[in-house]
């Protein structure tokens, strides 16, 4: 069965660190792979997504991912974090042959000024 | 420019009580998903629709039934609430085509207690 898993429920950074939100996913196929932001009382907005080519994926807001299929890892990262990036980051995996979403449990970002 | 708009936003329900929860996109987005979203849980799919008049359970449908007889709609109904199923309801949409590589479009949630 399909799986991800977000180890880490809170990390905690000061602005213009660079940050690192960890991903793991357990699939019996290709992954693609996602994430999503939460801010307070809101929905979930994309970030980024890997499909296939380049491991390393760009996206929304200066944020990049990358995909290591031998660890089985997807981390989301920023050079330098904002006090505007606090919030909730989920990862997400689907195979290609499926509707589903298999959402992670939610990373709690904190970056403090 | 709407996106996926939910109604209501906030609702407190009696145990047994029932309810309708409406989605509504303006994106002409073919697949439509309700999830649950519970901490410590991330969101759970209850039952998702990949065109109007087709509905497919998710991970969690007991308890639930949905209903897509418009494009832009999608009905999560309650028959007989529980307090197991409080928690924040979100709906989302996505387009067709490559349906696995496009990002779902999300609402606000709507947040629901069953007392």
């Amino acid at each position: 069965a399909q799986s991800v898993a977000q180890p880490e429920d809170q990390v905690n950074v000061a602005e213009g660190n660079p940050l690192t939100v960890k991903c793991t996913y357990s699939v019996s196929g290709n992954p693609y792979l996602f994430w999503y932001v939460q801010y307070p009382n809101r929905g979930l907005q994309f970030l980024l997504k890997y499909i296939t080519g380049d491991n390393l994926v760009k996206g929304s807001y200066g944020f990049e991912a990358e995909f290591n299929k031998s660890q089985t890892s997807f981390h989301l990262k920023k050079p330098s974090a904002l006090v505007s990036d606090s919030a909730l980051y989920f990862c997400a995996v689907t195979l290609g042959t499926n509707y589903k979403l298999i959402f992670g449990s939610g990373t709690r970002l904190l970056v403090r000024p | 420019n709407a996106g996926v708009t939910q109604t209501p936003k906030f609702r407190v329900l009696k145990t047994g009580q029932s309810m309708t929860l409406l989605c509504a996109q303006d994106m002409n987005h073919e697949y439509m998903y309700w999830y649950r979203q519970d901490p410590g849980m991330g969101l759970r799919l209850i039952h998702y629709s990949v065109g109007e008049g087709t509905t497919a359970k998710g991970e969690v449908p007991d308890g639930y039934n949905v209903s897509r007889l418009k494009k832009q709609n999608f009905l999560l109904g309650l028959e007989s609430a529980a307090p197991s199923q409080t928690s924040v309801y979100f709906c989302a949409s996505s387009p067709q085509g490559d349906y696995s590589n496009q990002p779902q479009h999300f609402g606000d949630g709507t947040r629901l207690s069953i007392l």
